[in-house]
């Protein structure tokens, strides 16, 4: 496997559930990023993580969790969601110091809360 | 912070030249970059320009960088139909905050 994976494409859990969403880069790159995406409005990061160090955590409501064990792997993890956390979740790795490149994204895991 | 600004609709015949627009707020932004969402998937880079550049020409794509405007934009030539995706204009600072993205425009090639 090569670039940046996740898991599941696709997930709907109930508002009650606890779910993952799982991340993972063949890149070797140290930078791992969470972002979300919902309808009509921009991109938004979610958290960074720097040689498994959180370095950022935008304002992220604390029903989502995330866990970096190791620079190739991120989780997402989900309970007590909302309706309005249905969103489009990306995953994304860098190397940071070298920018040349930026990000590369995964795929995502569509997410719908019931 | 940065604010990326992009139109959201563009709508061109195939073969024709299709032009994105975008502008951004920090003028410290270092690297300028295009990513292209396809329905169902991540974003994928396209391309990228330096701040030191004003433009940057690659197959089909070319980048054309203006400071004093703040201003960015993506021409693709001979538009083709697998063009259609949405495009993303992103910055980044040389802090190596992270990238900061446009709302995106959904590019719409006719036949």
């Amino acid at each position: 496997e090569t670039g940046v994976t996740q898991t599941p494409r696709h997930l709907v859990m109930g508002m009650t559930n606890k779910k993952s969403l799982k991340c993972e880069q063949h890149l070797g790159h140290n930078a791992m990023y969470w972002y979300k995406q919902s309808a009509k409005k921009p991109l938004e990061l979610m958290f960074v993580y720097n040689f498994k160090e959180q370095t950022e955590n935008n304002s992220v409501p604390s029903r989502f969790s995330p866990e970096c064990p190791n620079s190739s792997h991120l989780f997402l993890h989900l309970h007590t969601l909302q309706p309005e956390d249905s969103a489009l979740y990306l995953c994304a790795s860098s190397q940071v110091g070298e920018v040349f490149y930026g990000y590369t994204f995964g795929s995502g895991t569509r997410l719908t809360v019931v | 912070g940065e604010d990326v600004e992009q139109s959201l609709f563009l709508s061109v015949r195939e073969g024709d030249s299709s032009v994105i627009n975008c502008t951004y707020t920090d003028s410290s932004s270092t690297y300028l970059y295009w990513y292209k969402q396809e329905p169902g998937a991540g974003l994928q880079l396209l391309t990228y320009i330096f701040s030191n550049m004003d433009m940057k020409q690659d197959q089909r794509l070319t980048v054309l960088l203006n400071k004093k405007d703040k201003h960015l934009s993506l021409r693709i030539a001979d538009t083709q139909t697998g063009d259609s995706a949405i495009y993303f204009c992103a910055g980044l600072n040389s802090g190596n905050t992270p990238l900061v993205f446009g709302k995106g425009t959904r590019l719409s090639v006719i036949a």
